[in-house]
């Protein structure tokens, strides 16, 4: 069954607004998690390193600002796109390593985020 | 230069054929090597580790050189059900993931 989830699975927005995006360990505790971004016949590019109780680390070229990550708690994080824009209209990923499974990442079912 | 590099395809192969997809990566630090599989509109699976011992699992061999640099996958008797991206990943312990661009397999019957 599936380990992580994301939710929601699909949001269609007005240019202009936030979205929030929830991923959760379903039966593990994940100190880190990872989000990634996908457009398509593209491949996933990490934008950023959720760690729990602390800040988030955001790849190059990520706007810290703009996608504000939240890992309150060690099955949870949050991606916020604030003031979505079209060109933020993407697919979004989250994983999460499980601890005592070596290196293998479970990915979330991923959100299908659409900005008019 | 792409830290993991695929040939994007599209590889068309009959049903019950063979296909080998080959990857190469940049990062000689890189420690852990998957094949993910990943359908249209849906997130990456695990299909399998790579080990430089080779390891097959079923109709899928995976295949590792570290001295190249160089992963394979083959997948013998295609089914359509085997229709997909296949996404090579290798991964430095403690980071996040590096993808591949993936490349694309149709079956056709």
């Amino acid at each position: 069954g599936a380990v992580v989830s994301q939710h929601p699975s699909w949001v269609i927005c007005k240019s202009g607004t936030s979205v929030k995006i929830e991923c959760r360990s379903l039966d593990f505790q994940a100190t880190t998690m990872f989000w990634y971004r996908q457009f398509p016949k593209q491949s996933l590019m990490l934008m950023a390193t959720s760690n729990e109780g602390s800040k988030a680390t955001y790849e190059q070229g990520v706007e810290k600002d703009k996608f504000l990550i939240n890992h309150a708690s060690l099955t949870l994080s949050t991606l916020t796109v604030t003031s979505a824009h079209p060109e933020d209209s993407s697919f979004y990923i989250c994983s999460a390593t499980r601890p005592g499974v070596g290196d293998t990442q479970y990915f979330g079912p991923g959100t299908r985020l659409t900005v008019l | 230069r792409k830290e993991v590099e695929q040939d994007p395809g599209p590889f068309n192969v009959p049903e019950g054929a063979t296909v080998a997809f080959n990857c190469t990566y940049s990062n000689s630090a890189s420690q852990s090597f998957f094949w993910y599989r990943q359908d249209c509109r849906k997130e990456p699976k695990l299909l399998m580790s790579v080990y430089s011992s080779g390891n097959e699992d079923g109709r899928f061999t995976a295949q590792l050189n570290r001295a190249s640099q160089y992963i394979s996958l083959l997948i013998r008797d295609s089914k359509l059900s085997d229709s997909a991206t296949y996404l090579c990943v290798v991964n430095i312990r403690g980071r996040a993931l590096t993808f591949g661009s993936g490349t694309r397999l149709q079956v056709q019957p």
